[in-house]
């Protein structure tokens, strides 16, 4: 299976903040990695899907890079409806596997 | 406006049977491939399972395969899951996820049920 590993864990950042959260594949899936954004007692909602495609309706301050092993989730300037915890989840094989997570507070 | 919804979740003691629904509405749910992902309490997200749109084609994960089966009724837009043999490891919140096939990832979760196995 591909282990995916995210950092950091908790992140603390002020309203305005650029934050950024990476992710990292135990295997190259090329492009296929989506983010998650979870609020608490909520499903999760998909962010981003294949590595930079913005979902329908989220708002453009979120974005994504990377491609292989190596992928970032950005907030370019972060909002107080931002705070939640991100998940990236590979989707290049079965079984899809997710990050641990990355909760993120606003200051 | 797509639309999942899991019901049959509840409070089963260790070795008991569930078995869980998810109600599909807005999109057309023969042609949709599907999956079920669960989240135990406080932590991460893990994948359970993997059907096609037919049903002809199935996957698990390692944690839940000859316990847990996956099936659907197209003619009903409902996914199911039989779970038998249940863990205290298993107590989580149960989504029912469809796969985009344009986007070839997971996009829409249902609100989740959550399965309890405590004696």
């Amino acid at each position: 299976d591909i282990q995916m590993t995210q950092s950091p864990s908790t992140l603390s950042a002020s309203v305005g903040d650029r934050v950024t959260i990476t992710c990292r594949a135990s295997q190259s899936i090329n492009r296929w990695l989506a983010w998650l954004q979870q609020k608490p007692g909520k499903a999760p909602k998909l962010l981003i899907y294949r590595a930079s495609n913005l979902q329908s309706g989220v708002p453009s301050r979120f974005s994504g890079s990377g491609s292989g092993t190596e992928f970032s989730l950005t907030i370019s300037s972060l909002q107080p409806d931002d705070s939640a915890t991100y998940y990236c989840q590979q989707h290049d094989n079965y079984p899809y596997t997710f990050g641990q997570g990355t909760k993120l507070e606003i200051k | 406006e797509v639309q999942l919804v899991e019901s049959g979740g509840g409070l089963v003691q260790p070795g008991e049977s569930l078995r869980l629904s998810c109600a599909a509405t807005g999109f057309s749910f023969s042609s949709y491939e599907m999956n079920w992902v669960r989240q135990a309490p406080g932590k991460g997200l893990e994948w359970l399972s993997y059907i096609s749109n037919i049903g002809d084609t199935i996957y698990y994960a390692a944690s839940v395969k000859g316990r847990f089966t996956i099936s659907r009724d197209n003619a009903k837009n409902s996914l199911y899951l039989q779970l038998n043999s249940l863990r205290a490891e298993d107590t989580a919140v149960y989504y029912c996820v469809r796969l985009n096939y344009d986007l070839l990832t997971l996009d829409y979760w249902g609100q989740g049920t959550l399965v309890t196995v405590s004696s």
